[in-house]
């Protein structure tokens, strides 16, 4: 079994709808990340948090400490927004969830 | 500041052959890791260092080893390449900020063995 499950695991939407993924865990942690990762490779961190909710535009990360829960939500979704999505947990150690393909069709 | 940088960014190698993958920072970090990325898998800690000097194994070190000379450079050995190899390798390096570590990922090296 994983430390960190994510779902879903391949995502297909429509421009302009709402987009939630969400990650489950098993292990300790000191904070939650949720990282982008583009075709061509990079990746890049998205928002680390370790209670309540964040967000930076059209992005929304919550996280539940005591279900161990995250989820990521994308409002008004761009083809642009299409990437691998990823969450990550622990401390100075990370555990990845798999990610979560999503495309968005114009 | 470049960030965290990887050389080469893609390499193919012949098995049983040996490479060093290049991992630098200039952000000053203590923390530096690698991890692989292999298609369907989420990403695999190979090994970590929390300062120069200090390197410890992550969850899949065999064949790989590494060395933690300076704060900015972190390479990644591979001795006797093998298919099982082939994947696509990151480099990391995070600091502690409020409490909690924040990590910022190189380009990623494509590495094929056949």
């Amino acid at each position: 079994k994983n430390e960190v499950e994510q779902s879903p695991q391949n995502l297909t939407a429509q421009e302009g709808e709402f987009i939630t993924i969400n990650c489950s865990y098993s292990v300790g942690i000191s904070a939650l990340h949720w990282l982008q990762q583009h075709p061509g490779g990079g990746i890049v961190s998205l928002f680390m948090l370790s209670s309540g909710k964040k967000k930076h535009g059209r992005l929304i990360a919550t996280i539940n400490i005591q279900e161990k829960h995250s989820s990521l939500h994308i409002t008004a979704s761009h083809p642009r927004d299409s990437a691998v999505y990823i969450c990550a947990v622990g401390g100075n150690q990370f555990y990845f969830g798999t990610g979560t393909s999503l495309t968005v069709i114009p | 500041n470049a960030g965290v940088t990887q050389t080469p960014k893609f390499r193919i190698l012949k098995i049983g052959q040996s490479m060093t993958l290049q991992c630098t920072q200039d952000m000053n970090h203590n923390y530096m890791y690698w991890y692989r990325q292999d298609p369907g898998m989420g990403l695999k800690l190979i090994y970590y260092s929390v300062g120069a000097g200090i390197t410890d194994k992550g969850e899949v070190p065999n064949g790989y080893n590494v060395s933690r000379s300076t704060t900015e450079d972190f390479p990644l050995r591979l001795e006797l390449a093998a298919p099982s190899q082939t994947s696509v390798y990151f480099c990391a390096s995070s600091y502690l900020t409020s409490g909690h570590y924040e990590q910022y990922f190189g380009p990623g090296t494509r590495l094929t063995v056949t």
